[in-house]
């Protein structure tokens, strides 16, 4: 298989605090992983690029000090949402691409981040 | 700027029909166009991919069929089942950009007894 998990499921903060996302592939080592941001009834936004022992490529319009994002490992990233507040409310998705694999990337289940 | 459009927004289907989505790309180095399906408050789920060097694949009960000088392709689910219910996305990425992936809109299948 190819399995992505993603912790925590969902997630409730205050507006001002921070919030980490943890991305795992389970059962393969993935050089790439890939973080990105849905809202409701709306399709993924790809936020950023992450690669093992490098730093993220962030995508245009995304804030790199609001969104932090650290792949540590060959199984791990993570992204780490700094100073929330309620337009930070949405669905995150990490994606994580096999080492060696050209194009398949296999998603997680997500994370329901909700700023109050 | 769209790189990927997706038609129908949303579709119904009888159990037992066939249900098509299309998708049109504008990038022509796109050399990777995945499908994914998608429950609600879940992660998409890879459902089948094609690349540009065939006109069609075929697993199981959905078919991509990819038209190259159009810049277009589509989805096909025979024999549409109820559990087949979601929303689909298509996607596309090319192998020298990182295979960062493209989605379309989305299409929110619902398929009826």
């Amino acid at each position: 298989g190819a399995v992505v998990s993603q912790h925590p499921s969902w997630v409730i903060c205050k507006s001002g605090t921070s919030v980490k996302i943890e991305c795992r592939s389970l059962d393969f080592q993935a050089t790439t992983m890939f973080w990105y941001r849905q809202f409701p009834k709306q399709s993924l936004m790809l936020m950023a690029t992450s690669n093992e022992g490098s730093k993220a490529t962030y995508e245009q319009g995304v804030e790199k000090d609001k969104f932090l994002i650290n792949h540590a490992s060959l199984t791990l990233s993570t992204l780490t949402v700094t100073s929330a507040h309620p337009e930070d409310s949405s669905f995150y998705i990490c994606s994580a691409k096999r080492t060696g694999s050209s194009y398949e990337q296999y998603f997680g289940p997500g994370t329901r981040l909700t700023v109050t | 700027q769209q790189q990927v459009k997706q038609s129908p927004q949303s579709l119904i289907v009888q159990k037992g029909g066939i249900s098509i989505i299309n998708c049109a790309y504008e990038n022509t180095a796109f050399d990777y166009f995945p499908w994914y399906q998608q429950f609600p408050g879940k992660g998409p789920a890879l459902l089948i991919a094609i690349r540009p060097d065939v006109s069609e694949k075929k697993e199981g009960r959905f078919t991509i069929s990819f038209n190259k000088s159009a810049k277009q392709f589509s989805l096909h689910i025979m024999d549409s089942q109820p559990g087949d219910s979601a929303t689909y996305f298509c996607a596309a990425s090319k192998g020298g950009g990182g295979n960062k992936l493209t989605f379309g809109t989305g299409t929110q299948l619902k398929v009826e007894l």
